[in-house]
C-alpha cells in the first residue's frame, strides 16, 4: 500500500525560528505535494514537486520553500515561522495525469507561539 | 486556480439513511473528481473519483457528475456510524495538482 511518512507529528516553533517539515515516499510517485489545512478553508496548496530537483509554488507559497531532493524526500521550510502559519500540514504523493490519486501522509500539527 | 465549492457544511444523518453531499466548481478544467474521506486525526483518504459526466457506483457510494452545470454530488447509502467523517471534494488540473473543497462534516446518529 502506498506509504507517505511526515516527521515529526507535533511541533511546537518560536516566532522567528526556522522549521523545517520532512516527508518521506515509498510510492515511487513523481508528483509530491504540500497543503495545509485549517478550519474553513481546507487543504490549501503549499508548494508541489514535479520530481527530483524541482519544486513549484502552490496557491499559497508566501513564507514557505520547499525542497526535493530525491524522489522519495520532499521538505517544506519556514524560514521565519509566524504564528499565522499555526496549522495541521500534509504530505502527499501521487501519479498521473490531469488530477491522479494522491496518497497522504498522517499530518503534521505545527504550532509557532 | 480551481475553486471548489461544497454544501452543506455539515449534515447529520439517521443510521441507514442516505447521505447526500454537494460540490460545485468554478470552471470546466477540472479533467477529473474526486471524493475524499477525512477521519479526526487523519490525513485524507481517497473514496472515489470520476473523470466523465454521468454516475458512477462503488458500493454504497454513487458519485454523480454533471459537467455543464459544474456539479457533482456524492451519495451514501444505507449511512453507518462508521461514515461519520469529513468528506472532501476535489478537482484535478492539467499541472497533475488537487485543488479541494472545504468539507462537509458527516455525523451518522445510531
Amino acid at each position: 500500500e502506498a506509504a507517505v511518512t511526515q516527521s515529526p507529528r507535533n511541533k511546537v516553533a518560536v516566532t522567528g525560528g526556522k522549521v523545517t517539515l520532512s516527508c518521506n515516499q515509498t510510492n515511487n510517485h513523481n508528483n509530491m505535494y504540500w497543503y495545509r489545512q485549517d478550519t474553513g478553508h481546507g487543504l490549501r496548496l503549499i508548494h508541489y514537486s514535479y520530481g527530483a530537483g524541482s519544486t513549484e509554488k502552490g496557491d499559497i507559497p508566501d513564507g514557505y520553500k520547499a525542497s526535493r531532493p530525491s524522489q522519495e524526500n520532499f521538505s517544506l521550510i519556514l524560514e521565519l515561522a509566524t504564528p499565522s502559519q499555526t496549522s495541521v500540514y500534509f504530505c502527499a504523493s501521487g501519479e498521473g495525469q490531469g488530477g491522479p490519486e494522491v496518497f497522504f501522509g498522517k499530518g503534521t500539527r505545527l504550532t509557532v507561539v | 486556480q480551481e475553486k471548489v465549492q461544497q454544501s452543506p457544511e455539515s449534515l447529520i444523518v439517521p443510521e441507514g439513511a442516505m447521505s447526500s453531499l454537494n460540490c460545485t466548481f468554478s470552471n470546466s478544467a477540472s479533467q477529473s473528481i474526486w471524493w475524499y474521506q477525512q477521519h479526526p486525526g487523519k490525513g485524507p483518504e481517497a473514496l472515489i473519483s470520476i473523470f466523465s459526466n454521468g454516475n458512477k457506483k462503488e458500493g454504497r457510494l454513487t458519485v454523480y457528475l454533471n459537467r455543464a452545470s459544474l456539479h457533482v454530488s456524492l451519495h451514501i447509502r444505507d449511512s453507518q456510524p462508521s461514515d461519520s467523517a469529513v468528506y472532501l471534494c476535489a478537482g484535478g488540473s492539467n499541472y497533475n495538482v488537487l485543488y479541494f473543497g472545504s468539507g462537509t462534516k458527516l455525523t451518522v446518529e445510531p
